[in-house]
């Protein structure tokens, strides 16, 4: 139990373009799902935190017209990042928690290079 | 002062040998507590959770919690290489809202 995908898992794309990656749970229901960036080397940076419905809180730094997120159903979120530019390319991670659980379970990733 | 902090290491330990990962944080309202492991190029899986203080042991991996200290610890009994990875620390605070992560432990099993 406990799966969550994602899509694509990689993707390239020119500067200026928009790309999409879906984050979904599979055999639960996420009321919160979270995004992260990771940049080669680095540790996991937090990017929203989205709840079923509502509009997703950001971190400090991220850029909520840049990066849209919309978590429309229990099982679905995704990410948006428009305008994509070279310094965006990275590895772009969800993770999805159940309703009433401390646990988070990641989705395997979406490797993003914008040319 | 960071929330949860990890020595980045990497820490290196022979094959066969036990693997121990460490962990503080500074919430001391902090609830929950989890270990995750990350591959390199890979996305984080979760391996143990801890709510309570004291041990809790799954398999070859221990987790201990000591809420009075604010630390928490993963204990790797007969590392393989196969254990060569990034070991993150997280923490639960405020309602289950947010996970604080740690930066990481890099972990090498020497063969």
């Amino acid at each position: 139990g406990a799966v969550v995908s994602q899509h694509p898992s990689r993707v390239i794309c020119k500067s200026g373009t928009s790309v999409k990656i879906e984050c979904r749970s599979l055999d639960f229901q996420a009321t919160t799902m979270f995004w992260y960036r990771q940049f080669p080397k680095q540790s996991l940076m937090l990017m929203a935190t989205s709840n079923e419905g509502s509009k997703a809180t950001y971190e400090q730094g991220v850029e909520k017209d840049k990066f849209l997120i919309n978590h429309a159903s229990l099982t679905l979120s995704t990410l948006t990042v428009t305008s994509a530019h070279p310094e965006d390319s990275s590895f772009y991670i969800c993770s999805a928690r159940a309703v009433g659980e401390g646990e988070q379970f990641f989705g395997p990733g979406t490797r993003l290079t914008v040319l | 002062q960071k929330e949860v902090e990890q020595n980045s290491g990497p820490l290196s330990v022979p094959e066969g040998a036990i693997a121990s990962l460490n962990c503080t944080y500074s919430d001391r309202g902090s609830q929950s507590f989890f270990w995750y492991r990350q591959y390199s190029g890979k996305s984080p899986e979760l391996i143990m959770s801890i709510y309570s203080n004291g041990d809790k042991e799954d398999g070859r991996f221990t987790a201990q919690l000591n809420k009075a200290s604010q630390y928490v610890s993963l204990l790797i009994r007969d590392s393989q290489p196969s254990d060569s990875a990034t070991y993150l620390c997280a923490v639960n605070s405020g309602g289950y809202q947010k996970v604080t992560f740690g930066t990481g432990t890099k972990l090498q099993v020497i063969p």
